[in-house]
């Protein structure tokens, strides 16, 4: 099962809104709205902050927001934040019981 | 609170074997499904095997597949990976996480413990 494909970084200043990317196949994101997105700070453990595409962990900021289209999902933040700057995994269930990771993007706030 | 202790990583030779423990504390740990996600140094995550809740259902990926075992303790709220032929790259840090259920995501992790693979 190949990686899912996502932009190795992106960059926005205080305020504005950027959106990551995560392409798969049909056989993994297009296949199921099991679609998860993580935050990793430097050092730490990764955390959950959207599940099946669109839903928010209770404690996670409406200011992320997820979605789908096809065989490509998106994470949205909005209103950036200096604490916002981490890196940021999707990753999806497939058709062969397993789970697939995107290879990161790392967001920095300007 | 919830928490997820790893246990049984360090320095090992190419070739030899692995297990690595977690345990769990404050969840219902015999009702959820658990996974070891591995993150080689600098580099991003990468999905290693599940185990269900009772154990019924065991899924691996492709790079341990064939050489390593996951299983569980629910008496002893405590998750266990097994890794036979260990090879360069499977140096990582390897995370216990536990599945938000239902929901094929990746719910709260550990902490992670280190395993380096070199002779």
């Amino acid at each position: 099962q190949s990686a899912l494909t996502q932009p190795a970084s992106v960059s926005g200043s205080p305020g504005q809104s950027i959106t990551i990317s995560c392409t798969g196949t049909s056989s993994d994101v297009g296949g199921y709205n099991y679609v998860s997105w993580y935050q990793q700070h430097p050092g730490e453990a990764p955390k959950l902050m959207i599940y099946e595409v669109t839903n928010r962990p209770s404690g996670v900021s409406d200011r992320f927001s997820g979605s789908k289209s096809g065989n490509t999902a998106s994470l949205t933040i909005s209103g950036l934040q200096a604490e916002d700057e981490a890196d940021y995994y999707c990753s999806a269930y497939t058709i062969t019981y397993t789970w697939v990771f995107g290879g990161g993007t790392k967001v920095t706030v300007l | 609170q919830m928490q997820l202790v790893e246990s049984g990583g360090g320095v090992v030779q190419p070739g030899k074997f692995l297990r690595l423990s977690c345990t769990a504390s404050g969840f219902i740990f015999s009702s959820v499904g658990m996974h070891w996600v591995r993150q080689a140094p600098g580099k991003g995550l990468e999905w290693v095997a599940f185990v269900s809740f009772d154990a019924s259902n065991k899924f691996y990926g492709a790079s341990v597949k064939g050489r390593s075992s996951i299983s569980r303790d629910n008496f002893k709220d405590t998750l266990y990976l097994e890794v036979n032929n260990l090879r360069v790259e499977d140096t990582a840090v390897y995370y216990c996480v536990k599945e938000r259920s239902r929901t094929w995501s990746f719910d709260f992790w550990g902490q992670g413990t280190l395993v380096t693979v070199s002779s």
